[in-house]
């Protein structure tokens, strides 16, 4: 069975830093693509970041671009989001996902983190 | 960036009756779109991919049609477990990949 498990969030205050942490097992870890998916309090899904199979290429959503950086240990079976400068705009709960592969986009995903930026 | 619009908003209906949810694109998408279900507290769930295709597990009562910029998710006879927030996504020109606003059906 897929199983996708986040940890890391927490408060932090403006300016912080924090590192979110994805726990993949069941599946080949190293064989997909994944991503980080954020969602703020009562809204909806906004895509943030993704990362290749050897973490060589990644992408980023203009609003973390610069501040948040996305990598993988295939050996640890882990995805990360280091996250730096945070702000208030950043608070949401963070969803990693499996990228199925084409045509299957997000297949899995974890029960997410909750990131609350605040002073 | 391509943005995804949901329509409407809020379904309101009652249980046993048909749903019918709409996307609509910015631009072409092909068939790269993807809806997705969302119930309180949980992780959203892959129900639909390429427009049309139902991922493992999910009922025949769900189906997906369109292509191009215009989509539709229909739920045949809704459930009491099928009330929750729909998401479409697409998946063909990316980065970004784009979600919808979502489509949040309640109970009648």
């Amino acid at each position: 069975e897929v199983q996708l498990v986040e940890s890391g969030g927490g408060l932090v205050q403006p300016g912080g830093s924090l590192r979110l942490s994805c726990a993949a097992s069941g599946f080949t870890f190293s064989s997909y693509w994944m991503h980080w998916v954020r969602q703020a309090p009562g809204k909806g899904l906004v895509w943030i970041s993704h990362t290749n199979r050897d973490g060589r290429s990644t992408t980023y959503a203009d609003p973390v671009k610069g501040r948040f950086t996305i990598s993988r240990d295939n050996a640890k079976n882990t995805l990360y989001l280091q996250m730096n400068s945070l702000r208030a705009e950043d608070t949401a709960v963070y969803y990693c996902a499996r990228d199925g592969g084409f045509p299957r986009p997000f297949d899995s995903w974890g029960q997410g983190t909750l990131v609350t930026v605040s002073s | 960036e391509i943005v995804m619009t949901q329509s409407p908003a809020t379904l309101s209906v009652s249980p046993g009756e048909r749903a019918t949810l709409s996307c609509r694109a910015s631009q072409s998408v092909s068939g790269n779109l993807a809806w997705y279900q969302q119930k309180p507290g949980q992780a959203p769930r892959l129900l639909i991919y390429g427009a049309s295709t139902r991922a493992t597990g999910i009922p025949a009562r769900f189906s997906g049609s369109g292509s191009g910029t215009e989509f539709t998710l229909t739920i045949s006879s809704l459930q009491s477990e099928d009330f929750a927030v729909y998401y479409c996504q697409q998946y063909n020109n990316w980065p970004p990949w784009t979600f919808g606003q979502g489509t949040k059906v309640e109970i009648k």
